[in-house]
């Protein structure tokens, strides 16, 4: 149980465009999903928190207008990183948490982003 | 602050037992977390302490010290797949997870 799904696993996209990356759980509801971004050789860096039906809440430093985030559902949560350029170039990763088992992260398998 | 500190990498010998430490300061404190990465995937959770004391897992376990701000993954009888980056992370009072750089362990044959 709880697992976490991000589609798509990897995408390469020219600079200046739009990219939407999905995190679903699927067996479960998420009260809260978080959204990380992991450069090479670093630790995660939490990018912003949503709850189901309300804004995101984001981190000092990431810009909201530049990364969409929609908490659709209690399964499903979407980001959008806007007129992405080379330095957006990263692995995405999502968490789910559903509330319980003292909040604890089920991470999906994460999402490479190559902006060329 | 908050703050989490723990190596940044460490070398050990198949078979043998490695222990990587973590120290923690945050904002209030619901709970240690030890999550296992390796390289390209996402992190995979291995353990959660919030009392004080060693909880044992298989070849894992993981001790915690509230008063010290202490925490130790512990791994037995190391094998090669054991080669991951090890994340310490502390809850905050709001739940927040505040994350380590990582501990890249090597295992050598």
């Amino acid at each position: 149980g709880a697992v976490v799904s991000q589609h798509p696993s990897w995408v390469i996209c020219k600079s200046g465009t739009s990219v939407k990356i999905e995190c679903r759980s699927l067996d479960f509801q998420a009260t809260t999903m978080f959204w990380y971004r992991q450069f090479p050789k670093q630790s995660l860096m939490l990018m912003a928190t949503s709850n189901e039906g309300s804004k995101a809440t984001y981190e000092q430093g990431v810009e909201k207008d530049k990364f969409l985030i929609n908490h659709a559902s209690l399964t499903l949560s979407t980001l959008t990183v806007t007129s992405a350029h080379p330095e957006d170039s990263s692995f995405y990763i999502c968490s789910a948490s559903r509330g319980l088992d003292y909040n604890e992260q089920f991470f999906g398998p994460g999402t490479r982003l190559t902006v060329l | 602050g908050q703050n989490i500190d723990q190596p940044t990498e460490m070398t050990a010998t198949e078979g043998a037992i490695v222990q990587i430490n973590c120290t923690y300061q945050t904002s209030g404190f619901n709970g240690l977390f030890w999550y296992q990465q390796h390289a390209g995937e996402a992190p995979t959770f291995l353990s959660y302490n919030v009392l004080d004391g060693l909880e044992e897992k298989g070849r894992f376990s993981s001790f915690l010290s509230r008063s010290k701000g202490y925490s130790y993954l512990l791994l037995k009888e190391l094998q090669m797949k054991d080669s991951a980056s090890y994340l310490c992370a502390a809850s905050d009072s709001n739940y927040q997870l505040i994350w380590g750089a990582g501990t890249k362990l090597i295992i050598k044959p």
